[in-house]
């Protein structure tokens, strides 16, 4: 496909579970970032990929999120312990990599945590 | 304080009329992107600008760096228009992760 892939696209989990988001960037493009935004609410900044380097983790609320890159393509976002106020719509998005380039979004994962 | 101040945060318009919605910032920024955020929640980018004026078809984004504005407009307004949009910003020295606006919600009544 051309465009920015995410799975699942809804995941409803109970209190305390473990949750594990992917995203399929476009090919070939470096820089991949993490978004969520919780309902009613602006979108934030999570965690960012670019190339081999290591990521800006800047973003993320809690040492329950983490995110792993492979290379220059997948990437997964795990919330260990989930809890209510991780319900969100978690949004992927990938560019070529220049710094304030073009983002392309994927549709995202709706996460509703019970 | 936010960051990124977008005004108006609801805007009803006729199919037909000028849009304009604004966005301001507080921080040095290398960039700034407006974004359109469609009912279903998907993301679309509308524009990337670092200076000056974009055009595409009806849409037409601008900014002044002095003034650390910028302003999305669109002319003869359609329904279809209908979305949030979204000012955000890539902080100077920044890795180019958004900081973002609460995003402006628009509605073309026919």
């Amino acid at each position: 496909g051309a465009g920015v892939s995410q799975s699942p696209s809804n995941k409803v989990t109970e209190k305390g579970k473990d949750v594990e988001l992917r995203c399929d960037p476009i090919s070939g493009h470096t820089a991949l970032y993490w978004y969520r935004q919780r309902l009613g609410q602006g979108l934030e900044f999570l965690i960012y990929f670019q190339g081999n380097s290591a990521p800006d983790k800047s973003g993320l609320p809690s040492d329950r999120f983490s995110a792993e890159r492979t290379g220059e393509s997948v990437s997964t976002l795990t919330i260990q312990r989930t809890q209510q106020e991780d319900s969100a719509v978690y949004l992927c998005a990938s560019s070529q990599g220049n710094l304030g380039g073009t983002q392309y979004f994927g549709p995202g994962t709706r996460l509703t945590v019970l | 304080k936010n960051e990124v101040e977008q005004s108006p945060q609801n805007l009803t318009a006729q199919e037909g009329e000028f849009i304009t919605i604004n966005c301001s910032y507080s921080v040095g920024i290398s960039a700034l992107h407006w974004l359109q955020q469609h009912p279903g929640g998907g993301i679309v980018s509308l524009f990337m600008l670092s200076s000056g004026k974009k055009k595409h078809g009806r849409l037409i984004a601008t900014i002044n760096i002095q003034e650390k504005h910028s302003s999305l407009h669109i002319t003869a307004s359609h329904p279809r228009d209908s979305a949030v949009y979204i000012c955000a910003v890539v902080q100077g020295g920044s890795q180019g992760n958004l900081i973002f606006g609460k995003g402006t919600k628009l509605s073309v009544k026919p």
